[in-house]
């Protein structure tokens, strides 16, 4: 089985400050691990995604993740936030080995202050 | 324009009445899914399609049927609505499986009275 734990549901910041968004996720095997951003009454479009290679992912907007694998973490990092960025992300995963299932954490909600 | 549709956006029914909400995407993809989001749930995958018809359940089909007759387009059908199905539903698809980015549709809106 697999599952992901986003584990702040609210994380509020002020504009041009740094910001961190936790994600574990637990599974027996390799993983393909993802985050999704959703803007106020819109669909969630991809911000970065780990598939292999390189565990530093670099995404749109000034997003970056980092995969570890033996603490089995996903932390979504932007190092100067902006208003822009308030929005809710989510977290996914997909177990290795050629699944389809995308499984959704319960989304973190960004608040980016003045 | 690339983008995949959703119809209805908003739809308010009663328990029981069937119902269909349509999903279209123009990028000729072979990968469609749909998704339920609740609060404190985050987005829930119910169906998946591989390609014209493939399906195959997602974490929670029960109560839901889908179809894929032609490459664009996706229905999700409920035979029998019930209000624990009121919820905001998202369709999406992508060039060949969920390991792709996928796009997804403005979302559907359902209220089961």
């Amino acid at each position: 089985a697999q599952s992901v734990t986003q584990l702040d549901s609210q994380v509020p910041v002020f504009e041009e400050a740094p910001v961190e968004l936790r994600c574990n996720y637990s599974s027996s095997v390799s993983v393909y691990l993802f985050w999704y951003v959703q803007y106020p009454n819109q669909g969630l479009q991809l911000l970065l995604k780990y598939l292999s290679g390189s565990t530093l992912v670099k995404g749109i907007n000034g997003f970056e993740a980092e995969f570890n694998k033996s603490q089995t973490s996903f932390h979504l990092r932007k190092p100067s936030v902006h208003i822009s960025d308030t929005a809710e992300y989510f977290c996914a995963v997909i177990r290795g080995g050629g699944g389809n299932k995308l499984t959704f954490g319960t989304g973190t909600q960004l608040k980016v202050e003045l | 324009e690339a983008q995949v549709t959703q119809n209805p956006r908003y739809l308010i029914t009663v328990t029981g009445k069937k119902l269909t909400v349509t999903c279209s995407q123009n990028m000729n993809h072979e990968y469609m899914s749909w998704y339920r989001q609740d609060p404190g749930l985050g987005l829930r995958q119910i169906y998946y399609s591989m390609n014209v018809e493939v399906t195959d359940k997602g974490d929670v089909p029960e109560g839901y049927k889908v179809s894929r007759k032609e490459k664009r387009n996706f229905p999700l059908i409920l035979e029998s609505p019930s209000p624990n199905q009121t919820s905001l539903y998202f369709c999406a698809s992508s060039p060949q499986g969920a390991r792709e980015t996928q796009y997804f549709g403005p979302g559907t809106r359902l209220l089961v009275l």
